[in-house]
């Protein structure tokens, strides 16, 4: 079965900075790959989707890379604020029936 | 416009008994999934509902497990006779076709 590796580890940085937050996943590639923020006692919120064939797709603050060669997607926070500080989940997908998501990262953005 | 609903918040139950969660996705929208998370773990999928018919349930844990979606509305989850390792956080998202997944809050489930 499909394992995903996003690090388990919270990730400090301070205001300002670049966060880069990394999912790893064995296995065959998605078809596409989401990026979600969740906050303490809330449900998921979609932030990013990047397709097979796209290596790298921007929104704002936010831009995440996928390399199906490495099996790796990217997701990086620039000018990151206090306010961006919450859990970072990656999902990926194989058709839209079904989402295989990683234990997510928590990022701690230091005022 | 609301987003998805769930209900209840919170359900304390001892083992044995029965649950019954609800979930309203976005008006209009076809898609819509339930999701577990148990303490300590990632997000699991449970099923996937296109209108009222079930497109994937591959990820339902046992038949103590039914999901319904009647009239392509609303959709329920019961769990039927609970166990301890049920407890764990509920979650429904809803999407048009081929779309990002709206979420609701989530049912925080204990099962004592």
């Amino acid at each position: 079965s499909q394992k995903i590796e996003q690090n388990s580890e919270a990730l400090n940085i301070q205001e300002g900075k670049t966060a880069t937050l990394t999912c790893n996943y064995t296995n065959y590639s998605p078809a596409y790959l989401q990026w979600y923020r969740q906050d303490p006692g809330r449900g998921p919120v979609f932030l990013l989707l990047i397709r097979e064939n796209e290596k790298e797709k921007r929104k704002e603050r936010l831009k995440v890379t996928f390399d199906t060669t490495l099996k790796q997607s990217l997701f990086h926070i620039t000018a990151s604020q206090p306010a961006d500080s919450a859990t970072y989940l990656c999902a990926l997908g194989y058709n839209f029936n079904k989402f295989y998501f990683g234990s997510g990262t928590k990022l701690n953005v230091k005022p | 416009e609301a987003g998805v609903t769930q209900f209840p918040s919170h359900s304390v139950i001892e083992k044995g008994q029965t649950v019954t969660l609800r979930c309203d996705p976005i008006s209009g929208h076809d898609n819509l999934y339930w999701y577990r998370r148990v303490m300590g773990k990632e997000i699991k999928f449970l099923l996937h509902f296109v209108k009222e018919s079930k497109q994937d349930e591959s990820g339902m844990p046992n038949n103590r497990f039914l999901a319904e979606r009647t009239g392509g509305t609303y959709s329920t989850l019961k769990v039927q006779p609970a166990e301890l390792e049920d407890s764990g956080v509920y979650f429904c998202a809803s999407s048009p076709p081929g779309d990002e997944q709206f979420f609701g809050p989530g049912t925080r489930l204990t099962v004592l």
